[in-house]
């Protein structure tokens, strides 16, 4: 199968301090990856599109200035909350593509956020 | 643009029955797929089930079917013989050509719930 890993699974933080989440796709090589955000009992909501050795991709209203997103190998993307703040609290889940036609992308496990 | 209807919030349905839930979509596009997906309460998503709007026939996977009528836009998912661990939110989703490498439009999503 195709698993993707994120990291941490939970983090807290203070007002300020930046958080980087790492998104890696475990058994193949993922030349797309996206963020997506999504808020308690409410639906995702795509955030970015990574491509490796590109920039990121932003949806209209994200900051790219605030989430960073870098894709640096075919199996790793990371984004960084910088100068967090408690609106940011969500849960961020990456998902990757192996770029097989229909094949669907694959999605980690997520990571909860909360900004104190 | 795309956007994916899921007017369903929650649904209760008794152990062993088979559910439909509904999900109506709109693009403009010629060409596009469709997906469903779950979310157990620990946030993971998990890959049901995809249709290519080309496909002439419904796709299944196991006990998970879909419902592809083309004319009305709507792509209802299907469980027959519902299980307690079918407990989860349902999302579905569309991309813009059916290609995995492409950007997920998801719906709000409908809550099932599992009646033993």
């Amino acid at each position: 199968g195709a698993v993707v890993s994120q990291h941490p699974s939970r983090v807290i933080c203070k007002s300020g301090t930046s958080v980087k989440i790492e998104c890696r796709s475990l058994d193949f090589q993922a030349t797309t990856m996206f963020w997506y955000r999504q808020f308690p009992k409410q639906s995702l909501m795509l955030m970015a599109t990574s491509n490796e050795g590109s920039k990121a991709t932003y949806e209209q209203g994200v900051e790219k200035d605030k989430f960073l997103i870098n894709h640096a190998s075919l199996t790793l993307s990371t984004l960084t909350v910088t100068s967090a703040h408690p609106e940011d609290s969500s849960f961020y889940i990456c998902s990757a593509s192996r770029d097989r036609g229909t094949d669907t992308q694959y999605f980690g496990p997520g990571t909860r956020l909360t900004v104190l | 643009a795309q956007k994916i209807t899921q007017t369903q919030p929650g649904m209760f349905v008794q152990e062993k029955e088979a559910v439909t839930l509904d999900c109506t979509y709109d693009t403009s596009d010629q060409s596009y797929g469709l997906f469903w997906y779950k979310q157990p309460s620990s946030g993971e998503m998990i890959f049901l089930i995809y249709q290519g709007s080309y496909d002439e026939q419904n796709a299944t996977e196991g006990r998970y079917s879909l419902n592809f009528q083309k004319a009305r836009k709507s792509a209802n998912l299907v469980i027959s013989a519902s299980q307690l661990g079918d407990s989860a939110m349902y999302f579905c989703a569309m991309s813009p050509v059916g290609f995995g490498n492409e950007k997920l439009t998801f719906g709000t999503g409908t809550r099932l719930t599992i009646i033993p």
